[in-house]
């Protein structure tokens, strides 16, 4: 079965620090891959996505994500972190294309950005 | 605007109840998904459809059925509630390319 696999269920970092959310897939094709963030008591909102084209994708709020098919991730990064970052993001992909476009989520990464 | 609302917000129910969770489309799409968010967990898909009267099972389908009579409304059906379906219920449009998410409905089953 397709997984996604998100390392560390928390991150911390400082603000103004590097930003890097891991997230790994297995798929045997290139898949369509996403980038969620929820803030507390938010709705889930879309971050950025890969479908075609250049593998680095850049997104809102600074984020951007790089797709490397030999090493199947799909790591999002921000150079410098914010305060307002706080929040949980989720990585997701459709597994294959052609799929009726069912996501597969990663179990979460819940960064916290210290002062 | 894409709309997709769901029935409610908050719900209460009681162990054994049967329940119905509504998710409601103005864009005519042909997907439609059902998702439950546990902490640490993430999201799990449940059911999904892509036609009016098509249903495929997800990853977490049991104690779970729905119904699609017509194109723009998706129902998730708890037969007989349990205190371990306490959860929030996300309901998804979209195919490919784009998705659009309800607002969620926060179930919680005593």
């Amino acid at each position: 079965a397709q997984s996604v696999t998100q390392l560390g269920s928390h991150v911390s970092v400082s603000e103004g620090a590097l930003v890097l959310l891991r997230c790994n897939y297995s798929s045997s094709v290139p898949p369509y891959l996403f980038w969620y963030v929820q803030y507390p008591n938010q709705g889930l909102q879309l971050l950025l996505k890969y479908t075609t084209g250049a593998t680095l994708v850049k997104g809102i709020n600074g984020f951007e994500a790089e797709f490397k098919k030999s090493e199947t991730s799909f790591h999002l990064t921000k150079p410098s972190a914010h305060m307002s970052d706080a929040a949980e993001y989720f990585c997701a992909v459709i597994p294959y294309r052609g799929s009726q476009g069912n996501l597969i989520f990663g179990k979460g990464t819940k960064l916290s950005v210290k002062p | 605007d894409v709309k997709v609302t769901q029935s409610s917000r908050y719900l209460v129910k009681r162990t054994g109840e049967k329940v119905f969770l509504e998710c409601v489309q103005d864009m005519d799409h042909e997907n439609m998904f059902w998702y439950r968010q546990d902490p640490g967990l993430g999201l799990r898909l449940i059911y999904f459809s892509y036609d009016v009267k098509m249903k495929e099972k997800g990853d977490i389908p049991e104690g779970y059925s729905v119904s699609r009579e017509k194109k723009e409304r998706f129902s998730l059906i708890l037969e007989s509630a349990s205190t371990n379906q306490t959860s929030m219920y996300l309901c998804v449009i979209g195919g490919p390319y784009e998705q659009y998410f309800g607002p969620g409905t926060r179930l919680t089953v005593t």
